[in-house]
């Protein structure tokens, strides 16, 4: 069964830092790996998704990462903003398309 | 193009009713995905849905039903309603495949049962 974990659960920061988010699966066995944010009360908006064959995937100042044989993906967020305190949820996709969630990082840009 | 919408976005019922939620996937998108989100148990996948066929279901007893039409648009029902179902229903849409396509979610809808 998969199960994923993303460490830390929760990150405040002065804005303008660098960041890494992590995230670890048991399985190494997926297709891809998604990776969303999620807003107080809203739904979640995708940022990026890699494919099991590829190593990363960037958009604007995020850049994901993914190491199947390990199990282990990260998210590095780039000179952080207010803008960007929201949680971060990563996902795998197992054989049968189920997203397999994480609990999340919660981060806090502070101005 | 739009998102993917859900209605109605809040809903109250009390224990022992049912209720049925809607999904409009983005246009074009034929995989419909429900998900339901708690403070407890987090994020957990509910079926999956693909040109009217349900592909796949998650590990919720027999009171969690869904089904899609043939424009996509899917819907999901919840008999005999308890306390527990409380909680954030999402949808995700995707192209095709989830297995390699990027899914789209919703923006929920809250399910409040008293």
């Amino acid at each position: 069964k998969q199960e994923v974990t993303q460490i830390p659960a929760a990150l405040s920061v002065p804005e303008g830092e660098n960041l890494v988010l992590n995230c670890s699966f048991t399985d190494s066995a997926i297709y891809n790996l998604q990776w969303f944010r999620q807003d107080p009360g809203k739904g979640l908006t995708s940022l990026l998704l890699i494919q099991s064959s590829q190593r990363e995937q960037t958009s604007g100042r995020l850049n994901a990462s993914l190491d199947k044989s390990s199990g282990r993906s990260t998210l590095y967020i780039a000179a952080s903003q207010p803008g960007d305190s929201a949680t971060y949820l990563c996902a795998p996709t197992s054989n049968t398309g189920k997203l397999i969630f994480g609990q999340g990082t919660t981060l806090q840009v502070k101005p | 193009k739009a998102g993917v919408t859900q209605t109605p976005r809040y809903l109250i019922k009390t224990r022992g009713q049912q209720v049925t939620l809607s999904c409009s996937p983005i246009s074009g998108h034929r995989s419909v995905s429900w998900y339901q989100q708690t403070p407890g148990q987090g994020l957990q996948f509910l079926f999956e849905y693909f040109s009217e066929t349900q592909r796949n279901k998650g590990n919720f007893p027999g009171r969690f039903s869904g089904r899609q039409f043939s424009n996509s648009r899917s819907e999901m029902n919840v008999s005999t309603l308890e306390l527990g179902d409380s909680a954030l229903y999402l949808c995700a849409s995707s192209a095709g495949q989830p297995i390699t396509d990027t899914q789209y979610f919703g923006p929920g809808t809250r399910l409040t049962v008293l």
